[in-house]
């Protein structure tokens, strides 16, 4: 198992540009997130999705979209970045919820500049 | 919502033990998870702790739990150079989204 991929590893963006960030992952897991992570801070959960076609907003969603059309994608849209979303980007997937399940497998992360 | 909470920053010499303190706020919490993050990689889990228990030990890790002060340690015994990291405490959230709460992260440097 390859466990959780994304592309790209590095990304520079002009403001007002558009990327979608990817992640798959072939655990054949339910829930998949999408975290941000700035300098020596924490995650913030940015959305989240328990199953295909259904997806949530966490903590920090405005400017981004996402989608959940397979169980295996889960890809992060951003519209019109700012330097605001300047960040290290992860995406992570777990089985199911409650338990040991709530155990969350991180991708390698995906780090955007915006200048 | 759940608050977590964690120090910033923890120096120790190679060979020494490191404790990583963690506070958390919502006593629904079922499980407690430690992360590692190494410079430039992502998360590894590193272990967890369901709530009805005070300890678990796994080889030079050993969580401890105090589930009425809502008080979570990690332990590294004889801690190497290998073990400078950031280290994650996360509580689950007790809803049925599978979310977790992370704190800030603890930086761990271990000197030789």
């Amino acid at each position: 198992n390859a466990g959780v991929t994304q592309t790209p590893k590095f990304r520079i963006l002009k403001i007002g540009q558009s990327m979608t960030l990817q992640c798959t992952q072939d655990m054949n897991h339910n829930y998949m997130y999408w975290y941000r992570q700035d300098p020596g801070m924490g995650l913030k959960l940015i959305y989240y999705s328990v199953g295909a076609g259904i997806t949530d907003k966490g903590e920090v969603p405005n400017g981004y979209n996402v989608s959940r059309s397979t169980t295996e994608d889960f890809p992060l849209r951003l519209e019109l970045a700012a330097p605001s979303q300047t960040s290290v980007y992860f995406c992570a997937s777990s089985y199911s919820k409650g338990g040991a399940g709530d155990t969350q497998y991180f991708g390698p992360g995906t780090r955007l500049t915006v200048l | 919502g759940e608050d977590v909470e964690q120090s910033l920053f923890l120096s120790v010499r190679e060979g020494d033990s490191s404790v990583i303190n963690c506070t958390y706020t919502d006593s629904s919490s079922t499980y407690l998870y430690w992360y590692k993050q190494e410079p430039g990689a992502g998360l590894q889990l590193l272990t967890y702790i369901f709530s009805n228990m005070d300890m678990k030990q796994d080889q030079r890790l050993t969580v401890l739990l105090n589930k009425k002060d809502k008080h979570l340690s990690l332990r590294i015994a004889d801690t190497q150079t290998g073990d400078s990291a950031i280290y994650f405490c996360a509580a689950a959230d007790g809803g049925n989204t599978g979310k977790l709460i992370f704190g800030q992260g603890t930086t761990l440097q271990v000197k030789p």
